[in-house]
């Protein structure tokens, strides 16, 4: 089973501030990284899917950047909002044919 | 948008019961997949099928098995529920892609308590 690392494991910021987070990952054989955000009582979300190093993806105020060779990728949030509170999954793929290795997650708390 | 739906969101079975859990999607995806999500575990898959009739094992297959007759259906059967199978499990269904760089859609989940 591929070791897909993601830390911190929980963050609390006030609304407003700016927050970042890590993936790591195995850095031989690079396919693709995949970002999902997940709240609370709804399916986890896709936000990027990154295949290429020093890739960076934006979405609204969130963005990501990819480091392939020394296998990390970073998750920004920028002016966090109270609705941004959420578990952040990455995923790397598997051993198997089109499959993914999720992290644990990082769980994001945006107080107003 | 592509649509996964998951039979039930809740459901309470008794140690032993057989269990189907079914799932849909209607954007005529090639793979399909089951996770179970625990606490400070993670996503943990469990099966995946490429194509219909066609399923893999993943991480965690044991005291589970699937069925995939038709491309948008893909149902998860405990075989003989145990309290250990108690859990939040996921389905989800993507497009072939190579090297998995095909998005993940996932359903909304159903929390599975066994007794």
């Amino acid at each position: 089973i591929l070791n897909v690392e993601q830390s911190p494991q929980s963050l609390h910021v006030q609304e407003g501030d700016s927050t970042n987070f890590t993936c790591s990952f195995p850095s031989s054989n690079f396919y693709a990284l995949h970002w999902y955000r997940w709240e609370t009582a709804k399916s986890p979300e896709a936000l990027f899917v990154m295949t290429l190093n020093g890739d960076e993806k934006k979405k609204g105020r969130i963005s990501a950047t990819l480091n392939t060779k020394e296998g990390y990728s970073y998750l920004y949030i920028k002016g966090s909002q109270p609705e941004d509170s959420a578990t952040y999954l990455c995923a790397f793929p598997g051993s198997g044919y089109s499959t993914l290795t999720f992290g644990k997650g990082t769980m994001l708390l945006v107080s107003p | 948008d592509v649509k996964v739906t998951q039979s039930s969101r809740y459901l309470v079975k008794r140690t032993g019961e057989k269990v189907f859990l079914e799932c849909v999607q209607d954007m005529d995806h090639e793979n399909m997949f089951w996770y179970r999500q625990d606490p400070g575990l993670g996503l943990r898959l469990i099966y995946f099928s490429y194509d219909v009739k066609m399923k893999e094992k993943g991480d965690i297959p044991e005291g589970y098995s699937v069925s995939r007759e038709k491309k948008e259906r893909f149902s998860l059967i405990l075989e003989s529920a145990s309290t250990n199978q108690t859990s939040m499990y996921l389905c989800a269904s993507s497009l072939a892609g190579l090297g998995s760089n095909q998005p993940q859609h996932f359903g909304d989940g159903t929390r599975l308590s066994i007794l």
